[in-house]
């Protein structure tokens, strides 16, 4: 079974401040990450993923996140927080595990940014 | 232009009615799904579809029902709605990978 765990209910960051969100993981096989937003009364938005290749990887409005194979971690990080970036951040994994890919996901940390 | 539709995005409705909420794709994924949220807390996966005649229980057991005639259309049904259900619900397509598309999620109110 996979599974996905966001240590953190809130995490707190004054405006200006590098951010960072954290997601572990476990899963059999190799790991499919995702970092979602969600803005009140909205669906959730895709930030970025890893699928192979470069551990660090580059998404949306600034947002990068590192994978971490030996850790099984996938943090979400920002070098300068925004105000706008408070939110609601999901992490997701999935895997081929059963030939599913049905991702599996994190209880989600709500973001917010001190002005 | 490719996207995800909910509708309705808000609806009250009374106890014991039916009720059945849209959701539409132009991606052409194979993959579909729909989940339970309460605002701002985790995401519980009621169905799922691998495609056209495909459907399966997620991990939170639902009372609802839904049907994949159509690749683009996944339908959710109540048949007799509760005060319980009361909730948002989130649909969502996917590529093989399960990079996941959203909708903007249906608002319930049982009163």
């Amino acid at each position: 079974a996979q599974s996905v765990a966001q240590p953190e209910d809130q995490v707190n960051v004054a405006e200006g401040n590098p951010l960072t969100v954290k997601c572990t993981y476990s899963v059999s096989g190799n790991p499919y990450l995702f970092w979602y937003v969600q803005y009140p009364n909205r669906g959730l938005q895709f930030l970025l993923k890893y699928i192979t290749g470069d551990n660090l990887v580059k998404g949306s409005y600034g947002f990068e996140a590192e994978f971490n194979k030996s850790q099984t971690s996938f943090h979400l990080k920002k070098p300068s927080a925004l105000v706008s970036d408070s939110a609601l951040y999901f992490c997701a994994v999935s895997s081929a595990s059963g030939g599913s890919y049905i991702p599996t996901f994190g209880r989600g940390t709500s973001l917010i940014v001190h002005p | 232009e490719a996207d995800i539709y909910q509708t309705p995005r808000y609806l009250v409705i009374g106890t014991g009615k039916k009720i059945t909420l849209e959701c539409s794709q132009t991606m052409g994924h194979d993959k579909m799904y729909w989940y339970q949220q309460d605002p701002g807390m985790e995401l519980h996966l009621i169905h799922y579809s691998y495609g056209v005649n495909s459907t399966e229980k997620g991990d939170l057991s639902s009372e609802s029902t839904v049907s994949r005639i159509r690749t683009e259309h996944f339908p959710l049904t109540l048949e007799s709605a509760r005060p319980s259900h009361t909730s948002q619900y989130l649909c969502a397509s996917s590529e093989l990978l399960g990079m996941q598309f959203f909708g903007p999620g249906t608002r319930l109110t049982v009163l």
